[in-house]
């Protein structure tokens, strides 16, 4: 199985941009999704591949990747925006799912 | 609107079984691959298992492989999760997932159930 490497903790002033990062061998080979979850809910899928962005979400979200770092990047931060951060993608098996252990993004 | 509920959870000593139902709704269950993804309290997301859209293929974790066992009905649009020899380290909340793409799984996760909480403990 392959591993995917987060940042515990990021913050940002409200308004600002933050970047969370993911690292792992597998996605040298594949795409990454980035989840949303605040607490008490279900994840919430806001970003996807090279660059696909579901329904809803707020284009402040973006994403992209390079080598092995994949990266969520939040433009003009909202308050709404606190939660944790989660990126997912396959092993280098290709038939397992893997999730970075998370980002917990505080907004000052 | 597509819709997923879990249900099947609750508290269970370690080495008895449990099965969890995730009962899908607003889409065509029978084309899509469905998974499980399961959260221990405080701690992040772990995935579980993968079922392809007709049942022929199924992937699992190493923590729960040889241990549960993923199946779906798709008359029924039911996902199910059988869990055998349960450990307090399985321990969580389980979400189903839906796969974004339809057919055979490309393990983005478009639409979650609200969860349900499988509790170990003698």
């Amino acid at each position: 199985s392959s591993e995917l490497t987060q940042d515990p903790a990021v913050s940002v002033a409200l308004g600002q941009t933050v970047r969370i990062t993911c690292q792992g061998d597998s996605l040298r080979s594949y795409d990454a999704g980035w989840y949303q979850q605040k607490p008490g809910q279900a994840p919430l899928l806001v970003f996807y591949g090279k660059n696909n962005r579901p329904s809803g979400i707020p284009d402040r979200f973006s994403g992209s990747i390079s080598g092995n770092t994949a990266s969520l990047t939040i433009t003009g931060a909202r308050a709404e925006d606190e939660a944790d951060y989660y990126c997912n993608s396959r092993d280098n098996t290709g038939y397992h799912g893997v999730f970075g252990g998370g980002t917990k993004v505080t907004v000052l | 609107q597509v819709q997923l509920v879990e249900s099947g959870g609750g508290v269970v000593q370690p080495g008895r079984s449990l099965r969890l139902s995730c009962v899908a709704s607003g889409f065509t269950f029978s084309t899509y691959g469905m998974h499980w993804v399961r959260q221990a309290p405080g701690k992040g997301l772990e995935w579980v298992a993968i079922i392809w859209y007709d049942g022929q293929n199924k992937y699992y974790a190493d923590s729960v492989k040889g241990r549960f066992t993923v199946s779906r009905d798709n008359s029924k649009s039911t996902l199910y999760l059988q869990m055998d020899s349960l450990r307090v380290e399985d321990t969580a909340v389980y979400y189903c997932a839906r796969d974004l793409r339809e057919w055979f799984g490309e393990f983005d996760f478009d639409h979650w159930g609200q969860g349900t909480l499988v509790t170990v403990s003698s």
